[in-house]
């Protein structure tokens, strides 16, 4: 079993529809939280960084963190063809140095 | 504000010729992360080093494998005697410093083994 799962679509939405993009961990020790996008052929972008549980929004996305769910959750509004693209969730330990542990990504598709 | 740039963009190589990627990380950061992302996989974590020090290698292959980050000039991550498992696109990324876990990756170098 993997340590990140992310289920890896594709998710298809018409334009304008909320998009709910998701992962869930089996690491505990997990404390910090992240989400990237990235387009076809390009690097990670990162998007949004959360520590511990709770919401972070940021324009049209939310990140939401459920530490007891080992969930977190990734929300964007008003959905764009531009966002068409794969999201990647990551996460570190607090203690354990500096390497993200990735999930596979979900492959998100937005139509006009 | 230049962000994390790494080279060549695109590898060739032929089976047992070397491989050697740069990265330079973005201004101001002095932590440098690599990662290799295999087709239909996810990125996996290889490598992070600061300026002349190894932190972490505890995801890079044991053998053919190495990296560096010299006081001076970019980091570089080698790999001698190529075989065609190795390709894949090795993304580089960086931090400001250990108390940040925020990490700015590069648009990768996407090597190829013939």
């Amino acid at each position: 079993q993997k340590e990140v799962e992310q289920d890896p679509g594709p998710l298809s939405v018409p334009e304008g529809a909320i998009v709910s993009l998701n992962c869930t961990y089996s690491n505990s020790a997990f404390q910090y939280f992240m989400w990237y996008r990235q387009y076809s052929r390009k690097g990670p972008e990162l998007l949004m960084y959360t520590y511990s549980s709770g919401n972070k929004e940021d324009g049209r996305f939310t990140a939401q963190v459920d530490k007891s769910s080992k969930y977190i959750s990734l929300f964007i509004r008003d959905s764009q063809p531009s966002d068409s693209a794969t999201y990647l969730c990551a996460m570190s330990p607090y203690n354990a140095g500096n390497m993200l542990t990735f999930g596979g990504g979900t492959r998100l598709m937005v139509k006009p | 504000n230049a962000g994390v740039m790494q080279n060549p963009r695109h590898l060739v190589r032929r089976r047992g010729q070397e491989a050697r990627l740069r990265c330079s990380p973005m201004k101001g950061h002095s932590h440098v992360y690599w990662y290799r992302q295999l087709p239909e996989e996810g990125l996996k974590f290889m490598v992070y080093l600061q300026k002349e020090n190894i932190i972490d290698e505890s995801g890079m292959p044991k053998e053919r494998f190495s990296a560096e980050f010299p006081k001076e000039g970019p980091s570089i991550l080698r790999i001698q005697q190529v075989v065609r498992g190795d390709s894949a696109a090795y993304f580089c990324a960086s931090s400001r410093d250990r108390g940040y876990n925020e990490q700015f990756f590069g648009p990768g170098t996407r090597l190829t083994v013939l």
